[in-house]
């Protein structure tokens, strides 16, 4: 069964440094996101997707943050640069449709900068 | 706005008693979808089930259940004789067609079965 993938797993990066965070979306998926979970807290919504642009973005997606599909195939989240409270999972999503599809989670990538 | 609230953080059972795990919703929109997503010790995102706000019909796959009244903005999730497997932390999920189909989640229940 097809799944979304994420790399790497785990990323440790001192403060300040720029993190590049890779998702390879399912393949025929048009619509992509990034969440973030700092741990023990909620899931939260950072961006989505589509068409090759960003089509929403919450109040945490600031000028550090942005998104980029460079092929047909990854979808990358680069923060540029860290901070302590950039520490969490970040999980990327892909859904073949709008709104009434289930979106489809990576494993999550956990960020740790210290 | 829209807001998912799951109040209860953390709940306990003994292996093969039945739970029942609370979500209300806010939302001005008339078209929304619901979702629950479990997610275990390991960490990812596990998807259950979704609802459309056009179809209140209950649901069953084996041991779990969805109950879905509009008229209390609640979908509530039950689990039948829950087993240790069950342990995770479970969210409920709400996206609006007015949106780019982003969830909003609530804060998550906390599950341990106890055997």
């Amino acid at each position: 069964e097809p799944e979304v993938t994420q790399t790497p797993s785990h990323q440790v990066t001192q403060m300040g440094q720029e993190v590049i965070l890779r998702c390879v979306p399912i393949s025929n998926h048009l619509y992509f996101y990034w969440y973030r979970q700092i741990l023990g807290q909620k899931v939260e919504f950072l961006v989505s997707f589509y068409n090759n642009e960003i089509s929403e973005k919450s109040e945490i997606f600031d000028d550090q943050f942005s998104v980029e599909r460079p092929d047909g195939s990854n979808f990358t989240l680069k923060i540029r640069s860290t901070k302590l409270e950039d520490s969490a999972m970040y999980f990327c999503a892909s859904t073949p449709g709008p709104l009434s599809y289930e979106q489809y989670f990576g494993p999550g990538t956990r960020l740790t900068v210290t | 706005a829209q807001k998912v609230t799951q109040a209860q953080t953390e709940i306990s059972v003994v292996e093969k008693e039945d739970v029942t795990l609370d979500c209300v919703y806010e939302t001005r929109d008339t078209t929304y979808y619901l979702f629950w997503y479990k997610q275990p010790p390991s960490g990812e995102l596990v998807f259950l089930i979704r609802r459309n706000s056009f179809d209140e019909q209950n649901e069953i796959s084996g041991r779990y259940s969805w109950n879905f009244q509009k008229s209390t903005s609640s979908f509530n999730f039950t689990i039948t004789a829950s087993q240790v497997v069950d342990s995770a932390v479970y969210f409920c999920a709400l996206s609006v067609r007015t949106g780019a189909n982003n969830l909003f989640f609530g804060t998550g229940t906390r599950l341990t079965v106890i055997p």
